[in-house]
C-alpha cells in the first residue's frame, strides 16, 4: 500500500511569487484534504477535493486554490505569496466511504517566504 | 465557534506514565482523535475515540471522553523516549466533511 507523498520537500520563494505544491494521495483514497501548519501551532483546514470539486473550505483568501486529478492526486497553488504564508503544508488523503473520518497524511511541504 | 485547546507542554520521566489534556468545543462532534508528530514529519494517527464511548485501550494508550465536560484526555503507558513528540488532538465538527479542527498541540518530553 502507498502512502500519502507530497513534493517538493522544501522550497524558498519570495513575496508576491507562486508556488505549487504536490500530493498524491493513499492508494484507494478519494479526498484529498490540504492543512497550514505555521511554525508552533496546530495544523489549519485549508480545503477538501472530492471527485475533481472543492468540497469544503477553511478561512483562507482566494489566492489559495486547488486541483483534484483524475487519479486523485492533488495540487495546491498560492498566488502572490506573502511572509506569512510561510508554513508546513500538508496534505492528507482519506475515504469518503469510511465513516471514521481518518486521514492519512504525507510528510508536508516547507514553503518559506522571504 | 470551533475551538480546541491544550496544555503545551508536558515533560516526564521515562517510564512513568504521560496524561496530555484537552477540551473541545463542538458538542455534536462524532469522533476525536489524537495525533502525533515527530521532528520534521507528518502527522500520525495514533489513536480515535467514537463518541459513544468513555473509554478506548490500544496497547500502552488509553483514551477517556467525557463529553459533558468535552474533555479528551490521551494516557500513555510506561512512556519511552521514543514517545517523545507533538501531540495533537482534533475533532470533526458538524457537517465538516472530514475537516479536521486541530488544537495547538502538546510537546511532550521525556528525560531519563
Amino acid at each position: 500500500e502507498t502512502g500519502v507523498t507530497q513534493s517538493p520537500t522544501h522550497l524558498i520563494k519570495t513575496r508576491g511569487q507562486q508556488v505549487t505544491l504536490r500530493c498524491s494521495s493513499q492508494s484507494g483514497h478519494n479526498t484529498v484534504s490540504w492543512y497550514q501548519q505555521a511554525l508552533g501551532q496546530g495544523p489549519q483546514f485549508i480545503f477538501q477535493y472530492y471527485r475533481e470539486e472543492e468540497n469544503g473550505r477553511g478561512n483562507f483568501p482566494p489566492r489559495f486554490s486547488g486541483l483534484q486529478f483524475p487519479n486523485y492526486s492533488s495540487e495546491l497553488n498560492v498566488n502572490a505569496l506573502e511572509l506569512d504564508d510561510s508554513a508546513l503544508y500538508l496534505c492528507a488523503s482519506s475515504n469518503t466511504g469510511q465513516n471514521t473520518g481518518e486521514l492519512f497524511f504525507g510528510e508536508g511541504s516547507r514553503l518559506t517566504v522571504l | 465557534g470551533e475551538d480546541v485547546e491544550q496544555s503545551l507542554f508536558l515533560s516526564v520521566r521515562e517510564g512513568d506514565s504521560s496524561v496530555i489534556n484537552c477540551t473541545y468545543t463542538d458538542s455534536s462532534s462524532t469522533y476525536l482523535y489524537w495525533y502525533k508528530q515527530e521532528p520534521g514529519a507528518g502527522l500520525q494517527l495514533l489513536t480515535y475515540i467514537f463518541s459513544n464511548m468513555d473509554m478506548k485501550q490500544d496497547q500502552r494508550l488509553t483514551v477517556l471522553l467525557n463529553k459533558k465536560d468535552k474533555h479528551l484526555s490521551l494516557r500513555i503507558a510506561d512512556t519511552q523516549t521514543g514517545d517523545s513528540a507533538i501531540y495533537f488532538c482534533a475533532e470533526i465538527p458538524t457537517g465538516g466533511y472530514n475537516k479536521l479542527i486541530f488544537g495547538a498541540g502538546t510537546r511532550l518530553a521525556v528525560h531519563p
